[in-house]
């Protein structure tokens, strides 16, 4: 079975740029997550949806960051505009079932977003 | 809030021989869930093993092994036989009743032939 799959791998853009990351979730899961990995943060969530919707985007940075879900197999992360400091690694994530449950995320490869 | 904590930034062991990465954990919740992701050099964030907080006896996935001991509030991770792929970067993770997965800073683990 096909894992979460993330693309693009690696990304890089200018300041000021609109960047969009996107997420195929694991077929079957309900819940999808998006998470920001820097040296000096760690990993952070962002946001997350259960069945496309959002349900928690407290760990979203700011209004330049926004996220869709709008179908079962699909998310996309964008970042309008892009600053330096977006600079991370996003990755998606997915689960079945609701969090707190013995449930496990599995993770995509990552997007390794440089923004000059 | 929860919390998780990995005490040791960077930790040496020589292949073949166990070695015992720490996580201390910090939560009010009576159910919860701690997990050990491995995220070697490429990147990849690698689920390895998973312990309930009901659970009685100490979750085993292959060489991985977790010491749970709940009165102390730690999940350790065991990794027997160490292997040179086994250098990396890993991760302990709570998730309690209603809120999604905390992580802790990470241990780096370097396996020396």
């Amino acid at each position: 079975d096909a894992g979460v799959i993330q693309s693009p791998r690696h990304e890089v853009t200018e300041m000021g740029q609109e960047v969009t990351l996107r997420c195929k979730p694991i077929s079957g899961h309900d819940y999808l997550f998006w998470y920001r990995q820097t040296m000096m943060r760690g990993l952070e969530l962002l946001i997350y949806f259960n069945n496309n919707v959002p349900i928690d985007d407290s760990g979203m940075p700011e209004d330049r960051f926004s996220a869709k879900m709008p179908n079962a197999s699909f998310s996309t992360l964008k970042i309008q505009p892009s600053e330096p400091r977006d600079s991370a690694v996003y990755f998606c994530a997915s689960s079945f079932g609701r969090p707190g449950t013995t449930d496990t995320q599995y993770f995509g490869p990552g997007t390794r977003l440089t923004v000059l | 809030a929860q919390k998780i904590t990995q005490t040791q930034p960077g930790m040496f062991v020589q292949e073949k021989e166990a070695v015992t990465l720490d996580c201390t954990y910090d939560t009010s919740d009576q159910s919860y869930g701690l997990f050990w992701y491995k995220q070697p050099s490429s990147g990849e964030m690698i689920f390895l093993i998973y312990q309930g907080s009901y659970d009685e006896q100490n979750a085993t996935e292959g060489r991985y092994s977790l010491n749970f001991q709940k009165a102390r509030k730690s999940a350790n991770l065991v990794i027997s036989a160490s292997q040179l792929g086994d250098s990396a970067m890993y991760f302990c993770a709570m998730r309690d009743l209603y809120s999604t997965l905390t992580f802790g800073k990470g241990t780096m683990l370097l396996v020396s032939p």
